[in-house]
């Protein structure tokens, strides 16, 4: 199993451009969310879902659009890409609740954007 | 909203030297996670701690969930610099369905 993967890795955008960060998961988890990682901020919600066809928002939804066609894939799209959103994009999937009650989030590589 | 705060934010040690992280908050959890983020990775699982008072131990870091289940610590024996990164807790809501909250993280530099 690949696990969870995103792409791109790297990406520079100037101020107004649009984008799809991709993330994609092999392990048929129901559950995936998007986190932004800023410095001093830790790991911050963007969007989720608990299955295909549904999503929700995080803490930190403004700017950014999901959906959810497949159980595999979860984009998130930025439709006017913004100085303030730069930062390192986490996707995460999890086999939503677990034996333990709790989410084990299994974590993507992560998307480091540049907005200029 | 739950707050899971992290103390201390930045720690830098000598090998074989032991230390503690902590991770606090006001409210109470179901289970509480601990993970590890390597620079340029994504965070990875190192623990789920579930019952209040439990204590894990995965080789030489020791977790423990507080009796009350609102707070964890992490205690590392003799810190190598393989030990060296950034240490993120996680608190599963004790009822209904919602989303993890991540304390805002350790980050542990162990020089040789």
């Amino acid at each position: 199993n690949a696990g969870v993967t995103q792409t791109p890795k790297f990406q520079v955008l100037k101020t107004g451009q649009s984008m799809t960060l991709q993330c994609a998961q092999d392990m048929n988890h129901e559950y995936m969310s998007w986190y932004r990682q800023d410095p001093g901020m830790g790991l911050r919600l963007i969007h989720y879902s608990v299955g295909a066809g549904i999503t929700d928002q995080g803490e930190v939804p403004n700017g950014y659009n999901v959906s959810r066609s497949t159980t595999e894939d979860f984009p998130l799209r930025l439709l006017s890409a913004a100085p303030s959103q730069t930062s390192v994009y986490f996707c995460a999937s999890s086999p939503y609740r677990d034996r333990w009650g709790g989410e084990t989030q299994y974590f993507g590589p992560g998307t480091r954007l540049l907005v200029l | 909203t739950q707050l899971l705060e992290q103390s201390p934010q930045f720690l830098s040690i000598q090998e074989g030297e032991n230390l503690t992280v902590y991770c606090n908050s006001s409210s109470v959890f179901s289970s509480l996670q601990w993970y590890r983020q390597e620079p340029g990775e994504g965070p990875v699982l190192l623990v789920t701690v579930v019952t209040g008072g439990e204590v894990k131990k995965l080789k030489r870091l020791t977790f423990q969930f507080g009796d009350a289940r609102k707070d964890s610590s992490l205690h590392i024996t003799a810190a190598q610099p393989g030990d060296t990164g950034l240490y993120l807790c996680a608190g599963a809501p004790e009822s209904g369905y919602s989303t993890l909250t991540f304390g805002k993280g350790t980050m542990l530099l162990v020089s040789p």
